[in-house]
């Protein structure tokens, strides 16, 4: 089945640690996007890809940062300099048909990071 | 399995209408509904829902929430074009575990 996969689910992380977060899709879409959700706040995006080896800073991109050597594949590295990264991570993918607008998004199933 | 679906898919209205879209949610441990607009990069937040029969409003738009019957409503009135756009339900559950739906693809025409 198509879709997108975030791995892992749960995740610790050490203060001063880098850790990485995995978001892998098969839905052969072009747009990947990264969104932090914290309590009683709605998605936050933190950066965002329209195309292999491109990608753009969202709203939240300080602390953080993306690669995309591949299509299906848009891993986000939460650093050293993030100073509050505990929330909830959620990938997303869409068609992109060049401006963004209008083209629902498919979401992982997210990735829980906590610092221990 | 935890579900979140959304009526209509996509719509079409003209300028002055009024919209109702659904949402209707399977949840364990349901804790909020939310909905969220998404027109550019990001999806925008519109609304968290918790209780029942509670009316949330803002300008031209509304949404309530039934939990009996598993269902919630976005309204807007009054659409304009800029109101186009995707509408995204989420709802949440267990350990805050968030089950979105596909979205309602809204359009308006003038």
């Amino acid at each position: 089945d198509g879709g997108i996969t975030q791995s892992p689910k749960y995740l610790f992380r050490k203060e001063g640690q880098n850790v990485t977060l995995s978001c892998e899709q098969n839905l052969n879409h072009d747009a990947m996007y990264w969104y932090r959700q914290d309590p009683g706040q709605g998605l936050r995006l933190i950066y965002y890809s329209q195309i292999v080896n491109d990608f753009q800073k969202g709203d939240i991109a300080e602390g953080y940062s993306v690669s995309r050597e591949k299509k299906e594949s848009f891993p986000l590295t939460v650093t050293s300099a993030q100073k509050n990264p505990t929330a909830f991570y959620l990938c997303a993918s869409s068609i992109f048909d060049g401006t963004h607008s209008n083209q629902p998004q498919h979401f992982g199933d997210g990735t829980r990071l906590s610092i221990l | 399995e935890d579900k979140v679906v959304q009526s209509p898919l996509s719509l079409v209205v003209h300028e002055g209408d009024t919209v109702t879209l659904n949402c209707s949610y399977e949840v364990t441990n349901f804790r909020s509904l939310l909905w969220y607009k998404q027109e550019k990069k990001a999806p925008t937040f519109l609304f968290m829902l918790t209780s029942s029969g509670i009316e949330k409003k803002s300008g031209r738009l509304s949404s309530i929430l039934d939990k009996k019957e598993l269902f919630s409503i976005l309204n807007i009135t009054a659409t304009q074009t800029g109101d186009s756009a995707v509408y995204l339900c989420v709802s949440s559950g267990t350990a805050s575990k968030l089950t979105f739906g596909t979205g309602t693809r809204l359009q308006v025409t003038l």
